[in-house]
């Protein structure tokens, strides 16, 4: 296993146009994160799941974002109706049980342009 | 809730000096502490961690404690190098909580 990994690395779309991204997380993690990361700020966090089941959105997720991981493996965050205020790095992370024991690891991320 | 403050950068050194790179949390309960760093074009790395009170946590060179009596887990190196330069994060994980929370980052730039 090479780790968490993420596709696209990069997006380039225009105002109004629906992406989707993907994350692939290392294979035994039932974990897993969706973090946003803009210039020169700390990720921020948007969402987890444990398995299939999405136990946390934050108030930054609006309902133009929706993440899914249908059978607890590859996840999928999709940003409908994009703004420019979407523009960001996304980040997936992954990890094997509960951040208060272990740590999380991260993919590339996937960059994400609105113009 | 749960917040880690960093202190702001950019921190800038010559070779071979001694770094310290402050972090302070807010938590509940009993939280795992981080560091990360994010080198020029690249992603999130796993730095060093500590999962419980007196903990130091140790990688490359690179050590930080866990102080629960003056919550903060400062980063120090004894001598950086010029490839130590890039950002790093200091964060929180809680089993309470279940995700990570993030510093803002701190940049080091590190010159020969």
């Amino acid at each position: 296993d090479t780790g968490v990994s993420q596709n696209p690395r990069h997006k380039i779309t225009k105002r109004g146009q629906n992406v989707t991204f993907r994350c692939d997380p290392i294979s035994e993690h039932n974990r897993l994160y969706w973090y946003r990361q803009t210039l020169g700020q700390g990720p921020e966090f948007l969402t987890y799941f444990q398995n299939e089941a999405q136990l946390e959105k934050s108030r930054l997720l609006s309902d133009r974002f929706s993440a899914e991981r249908p059978k607890g493996s590859f996840s999928t965050l999709e940003i409908q109706r994009t703004e420019q205020g979407d523009s960001a790095m996304y980040l997936c992370a992954s990890s094997l049980g509960a951040l208060g024991r272990t740590e999380a690891f991260f993919g590339q991320g996937t960059r994400l342009t609105v113009v | 809730g749960d917040s880690v403050t960093q202190m702001e950068g950019p921190v800038t050194l010559s070779e071979e000096a001694f770094l310290t790179i402050n972090c302070t949390y807010t938590a509940t309960g009993y939280p795992s502490l981080f560091w990360y760093v994010q080198y020029p074009g690249e992603g999130l790395q796993l730095l060093l961690k500590a999962t419980k009170a007196d903990d130091k946590g140790s990688n490359k060179g690179f050590e930080a404690t866990y102080r629960k009596e003056t919550t903060s887990f400062h980063l120090e190196k004894g001598s950086v190098q010029v490839s130590d330069s890039a950002v790093y994060f200091c964060a929180l994980g809680s089993s309470n909580t279940g995700k990570l929370i993030f510093g803002q980052g701190t940049t080091l730039q590190v010159k020969p």
